[in-house]
């Protein structure tokens, strides 16, 4: 059974970072990518950045390009978002992903909540 | 990259079908055959219903089928019941390995 588990959010200030983790399990980690997908509260979904299996390919949303930094450590088979320069705009519940056979999101973590706010 | 344009809300009755469209462009859904769509009840995470445009994962009932035209797709349900009431995303591939959502599309079934 595929299982994707989301930790290290929480309530931080502007400006200040976070690093939020993703532990995946019940498939081959490294023969898929993976994506952060965020939701604000009320609201619709995001696609926040993708990381191919191998990390040779990654992409970012314009929102967040230039502060996030996706990574992946096919190893301990775990998924990161490294978030810097934390907006109150990006508060949200971020879902990590599992890619599917092609561009798509075929499994999805419960979400961990990162709330920016002085 | 700009939002998918969805309609905000559809209904329809029990058994009746009911068509929602994510609208683009010719730089993401008009230009990939990568269109997903996903659907999401309240507090829970989203399923994927539709990938590929008009491809269904196992165990998703054929009552759900996608289709595309020009820089337009469309998730079409046909014999609606209670319990597809839920929101709907459309996603698609914009190239450079980013992708995008629609804004959503509330279902209601009457």
């Amino acid at each position: 059974e595929v299982q994707l588990v989301e930790s290290g959010g929480g309530l931080v200030q502007p400006g200040r970072s976070l690093r939020l983790s993703c532990a995946a399990s019940g498939f081959t980690f490294d023969d898929y990518a993976m994506h952060w997908v965020r939701q604000a509260p009320g609201k619709g979904l995001e696609w926040v950045s993708g990381i191919s299996w191998n990390s040779g390919s990654i992409g970012y949303a314009d929102s967040v390009k230039g502060r996030f930094t996706i990574s992946r450590d096919n190893a301990k088979n775990s998924l990161y978002l490294q978030m810097n320069s934390l907006r109150a705009e990006d508060t949200a519940l971020y879902y990590c992903a599992k890619g599917g056979s092609s561009t798509n999101f075929d499994y999805w973590g419960q979400g961990t909540l990162v709330t920016v706010s002085s | 990259q700009s939002a998918l344009t969805q309609p905000r809300s559809v209904s329809g009755s029990p058994g009746q079908s009911v068509t929602i469209s994510c609208t683009g462009t010719s730089s993401d859904v008009g230009g990939y055959n990568y269109v997903s769509w996903y659907q999401q009840h309240p507090g829970k995470a989203p399923k994927l219903m539709i990938y590929d445009v008009s491809k269904r994962p196992s165990g998703v009932p054929d009552r759900f089928s996608g289709s595309k035209s020009g820089n337009t797709a469309s998730l079409t349900i046909s014999g609606l019941q209670a319990e597809d009431e839920a929101d709907y995303y459309c996603c698609s591939y914009a190239g450079s390995y980013t992708l995008g959502f629609g804004g959503g599309t509330k279902l209601t079934v009457l």
